[in-house]
């Protein structure tokens, strides 16, 4: 059984960082690509950043205005999300997610997210 | 790349059938067929139903369809249940793999 839990979260202050991990288990960690998508409360979806299995290529969302780093490593089968320079705007549930039968970042696993919250 | 447009709600009675579009341009839903659907459920993660515009994974129910015409992106549901109410997003994966989800859809069962 395929299974992402994500760690990390909490409450920061505007300007701050958090480093996001997501521990995945129940299929070979090293043959997908992997996905962080939040979600702001109330809000939609929304993808931010994404990185290949064994490549470990990595592909952005333009509005994070390269704030944000992903890295991957497949020996503790764990992806992470380095977020820097925080504001309001990113105060949302993060959840990490594998890619699905089409290799082309449909997500088929999601973890249960973490909340990051942005605040004073 | 612009959000993909979704109707903000839907709504039908159990055991018809609803459609929910997903609009984009000629560069990415008319363009690709590399479009998901995803439900979700308020408090829980997004769960995804159909993949490639009209393919579903393992496990979904055949209830769940989808297909495209043009730059939109259609997801049928028919045999509506009371099961179903939810939201439920598209997604569109770019050339240069990027992903954009629509706004996304709530639909409401009567």
């Amino acid at each position: 059984e395929v299974q992402l839990l994500e760690s990390g979260g909490g409450l920061v202050q505007p300007g701050g960082s958090l480093r996001l991990s997501c521990a995945a288990s129940g299929f070979t960690f090293s043959g997908y690509a992997m996905s962080w998508v939040r979600q702001a409360p109330g809000k939609g979806l929304e993808w931010v950043s994404a990185i290949g299995g064994s490549d470990g290529r990595t592909y952005y969302a333009d509005s994070l205005r390269g704030r944000f780093t992903i890295s991957r490593d497949n020996s503790k089968n764990t992806v992470y999300l380095q977020m820097n320079s925080l504001g309001a705007e990113d105060t949302a549930i993060y959840y990490c997610a594998t890619d699905g039968p089409s290799r082309k970042l449909d997500f088929e696993h999601w973890g249960q997210g973490t909340l990051v919250t942005v605040s004073s | 790349q612009s959000a993909l447009t979704q109707p903000a709600s839907v709504s039908g009675s159990p055991g018809q059938s609803i459609t929910i579009s997903c609009t984009g341009t000629s560069s990415d839903v008319g363009g690709y067929d590399y479009v998901s659907w995803y439900q979700q459920f308020p408090g829980k993660a997004p769960k995804l139903m159909i993949y490639d515009v009209s393919n579903r994974p393992s496990g979904v129910s055949s209830r769940f369809s989808g297909s495209k015409s043009g730059n939109t992106a259609s997801l049928t549901i028919s045999g509506l249940q009371a099961e179903d109410e939810a939201d439920y997003y598209c997604s569109f994966t770019s050339s240069d793999t990027r992903v954009v989800f629509g706004g996304g859809t709530k639909l409401t069962v009567l």
